[in-house]
């Protein structure tokens, strides 16, 4: 199974971007690009996936390397509610699911 | 409403009594896995299953057992219950193969189970 490397921890302000990053150098052509949050003591949540294509929801835009080596997670505004831990994984269509350490993510107001 | 539901959500059991934690889900996915959190560590998977009637080992899968009998559901079996296995565990479910739309490839999280083991 490819791996994800992520830094393990970062800071922001409230109400600046926020660029977390992810490497992901032997991502196969077929794996999805997933990223994940965990709250304090509540279970991972979607935030957001993409193949190939940069994506954006309402939570955030994932930013794909033209070779898909890396991708990054674009928090907009960050706000004390975004303070968490963010994974990154990848997935095949046929693949498992693991989850590195991930960042964690702390918002300062 | 999708849902993955587990059970207990909270227990203290002792020392080697026989423990099941249910996980459920109703969104007809075809893969279920279980994992464990403890803290620095991170989310460690113990098994997975890709669809009925087969399960596989994840990273830590000592002293745990699993089954898969029908899609829906993917207990996680504690024969003997150890104070290492004192942790927080998470349930997941998700399609297999990815759908159409954004929430076809979602992982859908139980929303954990504390275990204490004295």
């Amino acid at each position: 199974d490819a791996k994800t490397t992520q830094p393990n921890s970062m800071e922001s302000n409230e109400e600046e971007p926020v660029h977390l990053p992810c490497n992901h150098s032997t991502i196969s052509g077929t794996d999805y690009i997933h990223w994940y949050r965990q709250l304090p003591s509540q279970g991972p949540e979607y935030v957001i996936h993409g193949l190939t294509s940069n994506v954006n929801n309402r939570m955030a835009s994932l930013a794909i390397a033209e070779d898909r080596k890396s991708s990054t997670l674009i928090l907009h505004r960050a706000t004390l509610r975004d303070a968490a831990v963010y994974y990154c994984i990848l997935r095949g269509s046929q693949g498992n699911l693991i989850f590195g350490k991930g960042t964690k993510l702390s918002v300062k107001p | 409403e999708a849902q993955v539901t587990q059970n207990p959500r909270y227990l203290i059991t002792v020392t080697g009594k026989k423990l099941t934690v249910t996980c459920s889900q109703n969104m007809n996915h075809e893969y279920m896995s279980w994992y464990r959190q403890d803290p620095g560590l991170g989310l460690r998977q113990i098994y997975y299953s890709m669809n009925v009637e087969v399960t596989d080992k994840g990273d830590v899968p000592e002293g745990y057992k699993v089954s898969r009998k029908e899609k829906r559901n993917f207990p996680l079996i504690l024969e003997s219950p150890s104070p290492n296995q004192t942790s927080l565990y998470f349930c997941a479910s998700s399609f297999q193969v990815p759908q159409t739309g954004e929430s076809g490839n979602t992982i859908y999280f139980g929303e954990g189970s504390w275990l204490t083991v004295v």
